[in-house]
């Protein structure tokens, strides 16, 4: 059983770049949630999708933007991006019967 | 706003020699206080979620407990391989987990 699969590992953009970060969940799992993880710190809440719709989103700008597909796969879109976007990206799963997230390895970005 | 403060930001143990990680929180309403573990350069592993005052989990040297404002990690007879960053995060009204930054814990053999 597949755990939760976060595409690609590393990425490398330059500032005012766009970058597209790919998430497949745990299967059986419907709820996808997104979070940013700067070095040394703890994991921030970005923003929440269940059933193809945006349910939460945490204090982040617009430039930060989601989708979630039929199959609950999801992406997180960055638009123009700054320095202080450098950071872990996660995705996590969740199932509707269990309160629990699972997250995957995560996406490294580099903003140069 | 939810909170949570975990200390110490780092700790050092020799191999067998056991020791506590605090994690204090504020929250509105909670409804699940949840620890995890989290290697260099990886995702956080899920480890526990305890739901109200006095519930305890325990996963092999590895115990939980929480109370109305604070949960404890506490390990027992440490382990070169438990060297992590150990997480924690409430849950409140909101379906979003808020966490700490963390305890980084190194286990000398």
């Amino acid at each position: 059983d597949a755990g939760v699969t976060q595409s690609p590992t590393h990425l490398i953009k330059t500032r005012g770049q766009q970058v597209t970060l790919r998430c497949s969940p745990k299967s059986g799992h419907d709820t996808v949630s997104w979070y940013q993880q700067a070095l040394g710190q703890g994991p921030q809440f970005i923003f929440q999708y269940y059933e193809e719709e945006e349910r939460q989103r945490g204090n982040f700008p617009d430039r930060f933007s989601g989708h979630q597909f039929p199959n609950y796969s999801s992406e997180l879109n960055v638009n123009a991006l700054l320095l202080g976007d450098s950071a872990l990206y996660l995705c996590a799963s969740m199932g509707s019967t269990k309160n629990i997230q699972y997250f995957g390895a995560g996406t490294r970005l580099s903003v140069l | 706003e939810d909170q949570v403060t975990q200390s110490p930001e780092a700790l050092r143990l020799q191999e067998g020699e056991s020791s506590s990680l605090n994690c204090s929180y504020t929250v509105s309403g909670l409804r699940g206080l949840f620890w995890y573990r989290q290697d260099p350069g990886k995702g956080p592993e899920f480890l526990f979620t305890l739901y109200s005052a006095g519930e305890e989990k325990e996963k092999e040297r590895l115990k939980a407990t929480l109370t109305k404002k604070e949960s404890f990690l506490h390990i027992t007879a440490p382990k070169p391989e438990d060297s992590a960053t150990y997480l924690c995060a409430v849950q409140g009204g909101s379906e979003k987990l808020v966490f700490g930054k963390g305890t980084k814990l190194t286990v000398n053999p």
